[in-house]
């Protein structure tokens, strides 16, 4: 059974820093790409940036809106994938969803299949 | 990248079919056939319901079916049940590499 299980969120002051974790299993994850989404309160889906797999060089893609602020990195030997947030805003206060795409040999991100339960972050003062 | 153009709530009777609409630009649904919808349900992550226009996952109802023309892409609910109240949501691949979503669609089971 896939699993995607995010964690690391909480209540941050505005302009910290937080890292989120993804850990997955019931898949190859260094086959995958994997992607975050996030979701304001009350809000729509935002979709946040992509890290492809190994066999693409584990690079990555981000929302323009983000500002560089937002890294992300993968942990092939954990199957873990990480969300790095810098300079943290209060619109930046959302669910952050770590999802999966369809199939593995895609090298954009095009279908979240698979997604996690989400990890609340709250940028407040 | 703006945000896909989804109406903002459908309603329908049991039984009905209802169909949503997501309206994209000539950088995402017009030159690409990476659409997708999502439903989600009050405290839960989407789900997908279509990918690629048009295909069902394995365990989605067929009730549930996708289309496109142009720069539109359409989610159509065929026999509405009280168990399809939920959140729809499109989204489409682009030109720059991301993806973007519409606002979402809020259904109402009258």
């Amino acid at each position: 059974e896939v699993q995607l299980v995010e964690s690391g969120g909480g209540l941050v002051q505005p302009g910290r820093s937080l890292r989120l974790s993804c850990i997955t299993s019931g898949f190859i994850f260094g086959d995958y790409g994997l992607s975050w989404v996030r979701q304001a309160p009350g809000k729509g889906l935002e979709w946040v940036g992509f890290i492809r797999s190994k066999t693409y060089g584990g690079t990555t893609g981000y929302a323009a809106s983000l500002d560089g602020r937002f890294i992300l990195s993968r942990d092939d030997s954990k199957n873990i994938a990480y969300l790095q947030m810098n300079s943290l805003r209060t619109e930046d206060t959302a669910v952050y969803y770590c999802v999966r795409d369809r199939i593995p040999t895609i090298i954009e991100p095009v279908t979240f299949e698979y997604w996690g339960q989400g990890t609340l972050v709250t940028v407040s003062s | 990248q703006s945000a896909l153009t989804q109406p903002a709530a459908v309603s329908g009777s049991p039984g009905q079919s209802i169909t949503i609409s997501c309206t994209g630009t000539s950088s995402d649904i017009d030159v690409y056939d990476y659409v997708s919808w999502y439903q989600q349900q009050p405290g839960k992550p989407p789900q997908l319901l279509i990918y690629d226009v048009s295909h069902r996952p394995s365990g989605v109802s067929n009730r549930f079916s996708g289309s496109k023309s142009g720069n539109t892409a359409s989610l159509t609910i065929s026999a509405l049940q009280a168990e399809d109240e939920a959140d729809y949501y499109c989204s489409s691949y682009t030109t720059t590499s991301t993806v973007v979503f519409g606002g979402g669609t809020k259904v109402t089971v009258l």
